[in-house]
């Protein structure tokens, strides 16, 4: 069974469409994260969700939004996509401290054409 | 604020050489450190952590000291395989206690082992 699994691997669209990305986690982790990887490698914070409560709201556009309808669920919406959105989005959870490590999900390749 | 500096890759290796991949950090306090590797195609997974100066993280050949002084936690392995080939990112926490806190990744350092 896989730990954390995102929905789809691979998401194509025109600019201006809006889209969603799933996450899912079956290790029973109390919180969430979104990470954007460009096509440097670089990782950033988006979100973090502990509780399905935000926690972390980096600054990133208003056309991004997080939804956490339980604790094994945390999905991402973006609205009005632009070219600069094409990046790796990954999902990834904790339990309690993260000392403890994060489990990442394989991500979603999101090219905006 | 909070920040992981990697070398800059690619490293080329062949099969049996020894690897060293230099981390040097910027941290108000006494961060937690950590090693992630990223496999093609795949997330990233943890190789290992110290969370206290002085402790040494090992996992799988790999090993890492967490020097206060030099502020560094340089990862090594004594000889590699092709299989280790991947992405390897240092990252650290302020707060590793914390729920929810985020972790500050390096930008990433791509190894390449041919047989």
């Amino acid at each position: 069974d896989t730990a954390v699994s995102q929905t789809p691997k691979y998401l194509v669209t025109q600019m201006g469409n809006d889209k969603s990305i799933k996450c899912e986690q079956n290790l029973g982790h109390d919180t969430m994260y979104w990470y954007k990887q460009d096509s440097k490698k670089f990782l950033k914070i988006m979100f973090s969700y502990n509780n399905k409560e935000l926690i972390i709201n980096e600054t990133v556009p208003n056309r991004f939004s997080p939804k956490s309808p339980d604790k094994a669920h945390l999905n991402l919406h973006i609205n009005s996509l632009e070219l600069g959105d094409s990046a790796v989005y990954f999902c990834a959870s904790s339990q309690g401290a993260v000392v403890y490590g994060y489990t990442f999900g394989s991500g979603t390749r999101l090219t905006v054409v | 604020g909070d920040s992981v500096t990697q070398m800059e890759g690619p490293v080329t290796l062949s099969e049996e050489a020894f690897l060293t991949i230099n981390c040097t950090y910027t941290a108000t306090g006494y961060p937690s450190l950590f090693w992630y590797v990223q496999y093609p195609g795949e997330g990233l997974q943890l190789l290992l952590k110290a969370t206290k100066a002085d402790d040494k993280g090992s996992n799988k050949g790999f090993e890492a000291t967490y020097r206060k002084e030099t502020t560094s936690f340089h990862l090594e392995k004594g000889s590699v395989q092709v299989s280790d080939s991947a992405v390897y990112f240092c990252a650290l926490t302020s707060r590793a206690n914390q729920a929810g806190t985020a972790l500050i990744f390096g930008k990433g350092t791509t190894l390449s082992v041919s047989s």
